[in-house]
């Protein structure tokens, strides 16, 4: 399957501390995409990464791409109460088709 | 700028009764349309996707069917709802290796 899977399933944080989820897959991509979804509403997303690139910022998100590994990291830093949410990876099957994992949910503590 | 409307946003129906689901966009032409299911704590599974009217692909062989009767409108049906149904129905577009623009979802109850 060419779905990827976050890790962890899970992550429970202090406001202001660092948040890092990871995700893996399986088989060649051309590019890997974040999404956040909130509880019970669509999926928001947050940042799209290429296959020819290495990292990529956007406000206080940072976003890894290792080729090799087969494997890419969201980090959130300063996290928030309002950071809650679940977080998920996808990537392209195709031009046209992404595959999702299964999410990891995160709750930020004020 | 774009915009994707689904509706309803929660439906309970009985097992055997038919369903309609309606995602339509605005602001954008020929886009790649999807419909995706999300069950309860689990990540989104792909149903069927659709590159132009009248052109679907199926994902899944299940209970299921889509329609694109116009270039932006995109509809998930069933004839007999069955209790595996249930999910939370989620409608995306993307204009093609790039990011997905999501609807609000429905959340079906089969009962």
């Amino acid at each position: 399957s060419q779905q990827g899977e976050e890790d962890p399933q899970a992550l429970s944080i202090q406001e202001g501390e660092n948040a890092t989820m990871n995700c893996s897959y399986k088989t060649s991509i051309n590019n890997l995409q974040w999404y956040r979804q909130n509880s019970g509403r669509g999926l928001v997303h947050l940042i799209l990464i290429r296959s020819n690139e290495r990292e990529k910022h956007s406000g206080r998100l940072r976003v890894t791409l290792d080729t090799s590994k087969k494997s890419s990291s969201l980090l959130i830093t300063a996290s928030r109460a309002a950071d809650t949410a679940s977080y998920f990876c996808a990537t392209d099957y195709n031009r046209d088709q992404f595959y999702f994992g299964t999410g990891t949910s995160l709750t930020v503590i004020p | 700028s774009q915009t994707i409307h689904q509706w309803p946003a929660t439906l309970v129906q009985p097992v055997g009764s038919p369903l309609s689901l309606e995602c339509t966009v605005e602001g954008t032409s020929n886009p790649n349309l999807y419909w995706y299911r999300q069950a309860a704590g689990r990540g989104l599974q792909l149903l069927f996707y659709s590159v132009g009217i009248g052109q679907i692909s199926s994902e899944v062989p299940q209970n299921l069917s889509a329609s694109r009767p116009q270039d932006r409108q995109f509809i998930l049906s069933s004839k007999k709802l069955l209790l595996s149904d249930s999910g939370f129905y989620l409608c995306a577009w993307n204009a093609g290796g790039s990011g997905y623009t999501f609807g609000s979802g429905t959340r079906l109850t089969v009962v």
